[in-house]
């Protein structure tokens, strides 16, 4: 079956921009939760989304939202971006929850801002 | 202080010997996720154990509930091997993973 797929792959941004990331989640998959990931802090959860609604927020700015549709893809949005924004942000696709169940990771997209 | 500290930072092995990677949690959890990430940024889970010992190929994970303490062992370790291998703790609440700093480990042939 086909995996976690995010597009774009590479993503090059001007700050004060914004930006928009998409996830498609595994078929059936209800769960897609996001991740920031930067040298200096590591892996940070951003937030979490369950049938169409964010179940989990992380400590980001309002900056950093995000949705989910009814086919459980979702989309994580950026505004007016910073320098500090630029990382690799992965999502994370489970059945009905990371916590109990298993979870596939998509192989990410690299934003940087300039 | 992190809620899920990690051990060592940096690993360097010769291929063949037997490595142990070593993670502390502070919070509550349900489970412990072990997880791979290779150059390039793909993330695998390897293992979620909340009790005991699970096994898969040349890879051994270990928890101890009572301590918060869990280790990762690779045996045999091989050039492949190389990765950054990070452990992942979900709260008793809440449907989200805090992660360690990872352990980057070099296997050299």
């Amino acid at each position: 079956k086909a995996g976690v797929t995010q597009t774009p792959r590479y993503l090059i941004k001007t700050r004060g921009q914004q930006v928009t990331l998409s996830c498609s989640p595994i078929s059936g998959h209800r769960s897609v939760s996001w991740y920031q990931q930067t040298p200096g802090q590591g892996l940070q959860f951003l937030f979490e989304y369950f049938s169409e609604t964010q179940r989990n927020k992380g400590n980001f700015p309002g900056r950093f939202s995000g949705r989910q549709f009814s086919n459980s893809r979702s989309e994580m949005n950026v505004s007016t971006l910073e320098l500090g924004d630029s990382a690799l942000y992965l999502c994370a696709s489970s059945l009905e929850g990371i916590t109990n169940y298993g979870y596939t990771f998509g192989s990410g997209t690299r934003l940087t801002v300039v | 202080k992190n809620e899920v500290e990690q051990s060592p930072q940096n690993l360097t092995a010769q291929e063949g010997e037997f490595i142990t990677i070593n993670c502390s949690y502070s919070v509550g959890i349900s489970a412990l996720h072990w997880l791979q990430q290779h150059p390039g940024g793909g993330i695998v889970s390897l293992f979620m154990l909340s009790s005991g010992k699970k096994k898969h190929g040349r890879l051994i994970a270990t928890i101890n509930i009572q301590e918060k303490h869990s280790s990762l062992h690779i045996t045999a370790s091989h050039p492949r091997d190389s990765a950054v291998y990070i452990c992942a703790a979900p709260p008793l609440r809440g449907d989200k993973l805090i992660f360690g700093t990872g352990t980057r480990l070099q296997v050299f042939p």
